[in-house]
């Protein structure tokens, strides 16, 4: 267990759906990192959030959007689905002070019928 | 932008065989490097990390790495593999402008094991 916890770990939705994907962060970690997984893709960073704010953000889609709450724990919500959103999407924390080491979550598996 | 090269999409060892993944990067500044592996169905488990300092770095389950600056590579070494190292391994640059360290990883490395 790596202290980070995501769920729901599987989840089958339709296209146009909406869904929610919830991480928690190792305790003592302020930032939170969301990344997607897919094999013609490969391991993609979307966001980044940092005790509470917007740090960083990357190839993240308009249809997608992230918060973090202040007990830390962040959501990823991705809206309009398409068959193209089907993938893992790992949530990471760190410390993030100094040399920085992200620890990762167990994902999160959406498949878009 | 920084970048990072798997070459080898796919390795097999017979177990008790030694074993190298290349990794390549492409970094402006001196890169914090990361070995990462991902059994099936599971998330990503640090290997091991290279900050800064000795270039030949430990990490866990017997393997290491080394940075080598002047062929900006940093490739996993194992000495003898074992079947449960059967997984796909991911090499990763840190970016740390701006104020994030978020990775940016390779298209990883899928090693089989034979028996």
């Amino acid at each position: 267990d790596s202290g980070v916890t995501q769920t729901p770990k599987h989840l089958i939705t339709a296209t146009g759906q909406r869904v929610t994907l919830r991480c928690s962060p190792r305790s003592g970690d302020l930032s939170v990192y969301w990344y997607q997984q897919s094999l013609d893709q490969g391991l993609q960073f979307l966001i980044q959030y940092y005790n509470g704010e917007e740090r960083a953000k990357g190839n993240i889609l308009e249809r997608f959007s992230a918060q973090q709450f202040p007990d830390l724990h962040s959501e990823l919500n991705l809206s309009s689905l398409e068959l193209g959103d089907s993938a893992l999407y790992f949530c990471a924390s760190s410390v993030e002070a100094g040399a920085n080491v992200l620890t990762f979550g167990a994902g999160s598996r959406l498949t878009v019928l | 932008a920084q970048s990072v090269t798997q070459p080898d999409i796919h390795i097999t060892v017979s177990e008790g065989a030694s074993l190298e993944l290349r990794c390549n990067y492409s970094y402006g500044a001196t890169p914090y490097l990361f070995w990462y592996v991902q059994s099936p169905g599971q998330g990503l488990q640090l290997l091991l990390k290279y900050f800064s300092g000795d270039t030949l770095v430990q990490g866990i389950k017997g393997f290491e790495a080394e940075f080598k600056r002047s062929q900006s590579s940093f490739n996993l070494r194992k000495p003898s593999v074992h079947w449960s190292d059967a997984a796909e391994y991911f090499c990763a640059v840190q970016d740390s402008g701006a104020g994030s360290y978020q990775l940016t990883f390779g298209k990883g490395t899928k090693l089989s094991v034979i028996p």
